[in-house]
């Protein structure tokens, strides 16, 4: 099935400093997505990919798809304590049955003041 | 709209029991997706519904495990007998077709 591979697991990071989580998946997506989740919360969209290439920017968070639809990235510029969370991406594939919301394992943000 | 909304918020119960999640998607929604989070194995997707039809149940861990959605605004997942191993928080999710996702609350299970 759909795999969805997301490093690193754990980033810790000064205040101010950046932070980039990578997102690679076994087969081409049809689009990619992104989640927030807080300690104690549950995952919260952020934003959807859907073109080779695409480059979509929200504030401090630059988000990318790769050219092949294959893979991802999330940049946060000057990290602020509020950004502290876990960082998913979520792919689905290109339908078939194959279109379920896969999500990779996450990647935890710790921001030290 | 009240969002995703998901019952009971906690469950403790003895190993061996029958243990019933349940979840309201959000009216409009035409998929569900029901997935169990832990720290070892993260967001795991168990089975997703299409208006109303299991498209894939391949994440379902073993025969223990069952859901179903009876119509387009419930669904349940029941595990019968329920084992310690089982202890998650269980999401519940719907969107409208590959829009996005929108989750609840969770359901904490502990079997003890």
């Amino acid at each position: 099935g759909q795999q969805v591979m997301q490093i690193p697991q754990y980033q810790h990071v000064q205040e101010g400093e950046d932070f980039t989580t990578y997102c690679n998946s076994s087969t081409t997506l049809s689009n990619i997505q992104w989640y927030k989740q807080r300690p104690g919360g549950h995952p919260v969209f952020l934003i959807q990919l859907v073109k080779s290439g695409e480059v979509k920017k929200q504030k401090r968070l630059t988000f990318q798809f790769g050219e092949a639809k294959k893979n991802s990235s999330l940049h946060i510029t000057a990290t602020q304590t509020t950004d502290v969370g876990t960082y998913f991406c979520a792919g689905r594939g290109s339908g078939g049955g194959a279109d379920g919301l896969t999500f990779g394992k996450g990647t935890h943000l710790i921001i030290q003041p | 709209d009240a969002g995703v909304i998901q019952s009971p918020r906690h469950e403790v119960t003895e190993m061996g029991q029958e243990v019933t999640l349940r979840c309201k998607p959000i009216s409009g929604h035409d998929y569900l997706f029901w997935y169990r989070q832990t720290m070892m194995r993260g967001l795991e997707l168990l089975i997703y519904f299409n208006n109303n039809v299991p498209i894939d149940d391949s994440g379902m861990p073993e025969d223990r495990f069952s859901a179903k959605m009876p119509n387009a605004s419930f669904s349940t997942l029941k595990i019968q007998p329920s084992e310690p191993r089982d202890s998650a928080v269980y999401f519940c999710a719907s969107s409208f077709g590959w829009l996005e996702a929108f989750f609840g609350q969770g359901t904490r299970l502990t079997v003890v």
